[in-house]
């Protein structure tokens, strides 16, 4: 399964809604999480089975979708969630999208 | 604190071997399955093998499969990749991860840079 993420960049401003995309190329049965990655740091799981919060991730931070069309959800952009985020599927195989890096404008 | 460190990485030249380690600690390794996951620089990521914890399952991306080896030992909290026949675009930060689907537990990497 390919992972089709969008946009691959986002410029977005402090408190707005933010929403990234993540298109797969066959059906993911909601078997998708999402991960955030800062610079020069490994990556932090923020969402699992498409709409699970991971322990500890603050919950305006969501996860959504069905079938081949997932989205993720930022309710109020805040400075620290500058990253590039990753969308990954593990129900057929294991992919990872190509990414959407978030900067604030 | 669930703690993931990687080793072993380091310049080779291509068609060699590496073998990576990652120690786990703050948690029972033998509980849990195990993943490599690389990085080539300035990229995304790509999952590279998974282990069971008792390494009854075994599964690799088609990239590596064949050149790459996956193996774990219990007794020493370690997990390894033996990694041979090595490409340039084998050239990445490989990290370890802790969990059989999402990944809640990362190491900080190991760079391998392949090149003659």
């Amino acid at each position: 399964i390919q992972l089709t993420q969008s946009p691959s960049l986002l410029s977005a401003s402090v408190g707005d809604r933010v929403t990234l995309s993540c298109k797969g190329s066959q059906n993911i049965n909601n078997y998708l999480a999402w991960y955030q990655q800062k610079l020069g740091e490994a990556p932090k799981l923020l969402i699992y089975n498409t709409n699970s919060l991971q322990t500890g991730i603050p919950s305006r931070f969501s996860g959504s979708g069905s079938g081949t069309d997932y989205t993720l959800t930022i309710s109020s952009l805040q400075p620290e969630d500058v990253a590039t985020y990753f969308c990954y599927q593990y129900n057929n195989g294991n992919t990872f999208g190509a990414g959407t890096k978030l900067e604030l404008k | 604190e669930v703690q993931l460190v990687e080793s072993g990485g380091g310049l080779v030249q291509p068609g060699r071997s590496l073998k990576l380690s990652c120690v786990a600690s703050g948690f029972t390794f033998s509980n849990y399955g195990m993943n490599w996951i690389r990085q080539a620089p300035g990229k995304g990521l790509e999952w590279v093998a998974y282990i069971s914890s008792g390494s009854s399952y075994i599964y690799y991306a088609e990239t590596v499969k064949g050149r790459f080896t996956i193996s774990r030992d219990n007794a020493k909290n370690t997990l390894y990749l033996q990694m041979t026949s090595l490409r340039s675009e084998d050239t990445a930060l490989y990290y370890c991860a802790r969990g059989r689907d999402s990944y809640a537990h990362w190491g900080q990497g190991v760079m391998v840079t392949v090149s003659s």
